[in-house]
């Protein structure tokens, strides 16, 4: 079964800190992973995809098969980055994406000035 | 292009009652998630539907159901209401590439009393 595990309930670091948020997952087929952030009073949007290796709002995250990792990084952290982190896993059916999520319960940043 | 659009917003309802919620997916994607968000439980997986067929489903009761029309919008219904059903329902749509990512709806916020 799918599983993904965010240890960090809570995460509270200064402006300008280095940031990362960890994510775990625990699937044996080939995973789809991906970022989800919310702010306050908004909707949850898609923050980074792994198939992207792109880099959103200075945030950054490597897929580690090994480790069965998908951390999330951010060099400076910001007073906006305060928000609701979401790590989710979706799994691929030889090349097609099926729409199950499965969340890790989520990490609460809050960056203080 | 317009979001993905949840309708209503609010719902209160009474135990027994039965409830529709609506979502209109942006526009060409065909997959169609709902997930239900709780403080306690976190975001869980209901179900999904792909060009009006139900893909996968989530570890719910029966009461828990949906349909997809041809133009793609969604409706989850739950009849039988209970208290604990009191949460935050949302849909999401995607494009089925590997690795497109979900976009999410605002929600609908469902209290039962």
């Amino acid at each position: 079964a799918q599983r993904v595990t965010q240890p960090e309930k809570l995460l509270s670091v200064f402006k300008g800190a280095p940031v990362e948020l960890k994510c775990n997952y625990s699937y044996s087929g080939s995973p789809e992973l991906f970022w989800y952030v919310q702010y306050s009073r908004q909707r949850l949007q898609l923050l980074l995809r792994h198939i992207s290796r792109e880099s959103i709002k200075g945030f950054t995250a490597d897929l580690n098969k090994g480790e069965t990792s998908f951390h999330l990084k951010k060099p400076f952290a910001q007073e906006e980055d305060s928000a609701m982190y979401y790590c989710a896993l979706n799994w691929d059916a030889g090349g097609t994406s099926y729409g199950k999520l499965t969340f890790g319960q989520g990490t609460i940043l809050t960056v203080h000035p | 292009k317009a979001g993905v659009t949840q309708t209503p917003r609010y719902l209160i309802k009474t135990r027994g009652q039965q409830v529709t919620l609506s979502c209109s997916p942006i526009s060409g994607h065909r997959s169609v998630s709902w997930y239900q968000q709780t403080p306690g439980q976190g975001l869980q997986f209901l179900f999904e539907y792909f060009s009006e067929t139900q893909r996968n489903k989530g570890n719910f009761p029966g009461r828990f159901s949906g349909r997809q029309f041809s133009n793609s919008r969604s409706e989850m219904n739950v009849s039988t209401l209970e208290l604990g059903d009191s949460a935050l329902y949302l849909c999401a749509s995607s494009s089925p590439d590997r690795g497109y990512g979900y976009t999410f709806g605002s929600g609908t916020r469902l209290t039962v009393v």
